[in-house]
């Protein structure tokens, strides 16, 4: 079954600094998602990349697909307070699926 | 606009008692379901999806079960709650024939 990576786990960062957080996949993407957690709550969906090489911006979040190496990355420039929680990524586990298998998230942590 | 409700936002049971989780789903017809439990350590894990109506698919066998008596209504149950079931219970949707889901808020369940 597919497996998703995150890495780091977990990140402190201070304010103002850019960050990266990656998401490596075991098998072939069939389409990325991310999502953005704060502790206690739901899930908020930030975006999806589908095709190799697509590149999303989300106000200073932007996220990166590399079919080839099976990952993902999530850059945030000049991070602020409200970038803290938990960044979880997700991957359809097939091709007709329309589950999605999630990793175990990186708990991102902004020090004033 | 579609929105997701969750009920309740907490609950604290004896082990041993009943369940009822209700998950309610708002401006869309036909919605995939989808049941996740989130614990500590062990990221967002799928337990229940449905397709329509009465149509529930499981995917870790457990003392847990799920029930759609209608379309925008998706409910988490259990006879006998185990210490073990504790955890945070997140239901999503996502458009029929669509990948991208929505979460609601979630249910914090601690079983003592």
């Amino acid at each position: 079954s597919q497996e998703l990576e995150q890495s780091p786990q977990s990140l402190i960062v201070q304010e103002g600094k850019n960050l990266t957080i990656n998401c490596t996949s075991s098998k072939t993407l069939y389409g990325l998602y991310w999502y953005k957690q704060k502790y206690g709550e739901g899930l908020i969906f930030l975006m999806m990349l589908q095709k190799g090489g697509e590149e999303k911006s989300h106000e200073k979040i932007t996220a990166k697909l590399d079919e080839k190496k099976q990952q993902s990355s999530l850059h945030i420039t000049a991070s602020q307070p409200s970038h803290a929680g938990i960044y979880l990524c997700g991957a359809r586990g097939g091709n007709r699926d329309d589950k999605i298998i999630f990793g175990k998230g990186t708990r991102l942590h902004i020090l004033p | 606009s579609q929105t997701i409700h969750q009920w309740p936002a907490t609950l604290v049971q004896p082990v041993g008692s009943p369940l009822s989780l209700e998950c309610t789903v708002e401006g869309t017809s036909n919605p995939n379901l989808y049941w996740y439990r989130q614990a500590a350590g062990r990221g967002l894990q799928l337990l229940f999806y449905s397709v329509g109506i009465g149509q529930i698919s499981s995917e870790v066998p457990q003392n847990l079960s799920a029930s759609r008596p209608q379309d925008r209504q998706f409910i988490l149950s259990s006879k006998k709650l185990l210490l073990s079931d504790s955890g945070f219970y997140l239901c999503a949707w996502s458009g029929m024939g669509q990948v991208t889901q929505y979460f609601g808020p979630g249910t914090r369940l601690t079983v003592l």
